[in-house]
């Protein structure tokens, strides 16, 4: 049973460049949510998809962006980087868009803006 | 404001003895709690859970206690093992129509052999 998968494992990008991150939940589930983890903090919540739609965000810009497509896997987009958004992204995944539904995480993408 | 708090950074154990570490949070709505494991270059990993109409959740080693009128909660784990050495992180969220989680900074548990 595969877990979460997450690509790439690792990325660098500069400044004002745009970042597109990407995740495959764990099998049987439809939820997707994504979490900002910076060095030395716990993981920050960006937002949630389920049906293809933002569910739920977090306190993070418009620049923060997500979709989720039909077979529940989901793509995290990060426009005009700023060297703070360097990070660890991860994602999660659940079943059945329920609010206890508790949630596996992915190995993550560690971001590196320069 | 950090709604979930883990005071401790880091603790040390000998091998065979029990781990305990804490987490205290601030916002009274909170209902359902977790407990998530990280090792270096990996996502979180899913320990236990209890929800607030319990106070004690149990799972092999693993013992999770929730004071709510403290609004604390706890992870034993007995006996520690060196495998057991990993960042321990607690979550929170309000079950309610919100889905996110609201984590603590994470305590450094080094458990020696």
């Amino acid at each position: 049973d595969a877990g979460v998968t997450q690509s790439p494992t690792h990325l660098i990008k500069t400044r004002g460049q745009q970042v597109t991150l990407r995740c495959s939940p764990k099998s049987g589930h439809d939820t997707v949510s994504w979490y900002q983890q910076a060095l030395g903090q716990g993981p920050q919540f960006i937002f949630q998809y389920y049906e293809e739609e933002e569910r739920q965000r977090g306190n993070f810009p418009d620049r923060f962006s997500g979709h989720q497509f039909p077979n529940y896997s989901s793509e995290l987009n990060v426009n005009a980087l700023l060297l703070g958004d360097s990070a660890l992204y991860l994602c999660a995944s659940s079943g059945q868009g329920i609010s206890t539904d508790t949630q596996y995480f992915g190995p993550g993408t560690r971001l590196t803006v320069l | 404001d950090q709604q979930v708090k883990q005071n401790s950074p880091s603790l040390s154990v000998q091998e065979g003895r029990i781990s305990i570490l804490n987490c205290d949070y601030t916002n009274s709505m909170f209902d359902y709690f977790l407990w998530y494991k990280k090792y270096p270059a990996e996502g979180p990993t899913f320990l236990i859970s209890i929800s607030s109409i319990k106070d004690k959740n149990e799972d092999g080693r693993f013992t999770v206690f929730l004071n709510k009128s403290a609004k604390h909660l706890s992870l034993h784990i007995v006996p520690s093992q060196p495998g057991d050495s990993a960042v321990y992180f607690c979550a929170a969220s309000v079950t309610s129509g919100t889905y996110k989680y609201i984590f603590g900074t994470g305590t450094r548990l080094k458990v020696l052999a």
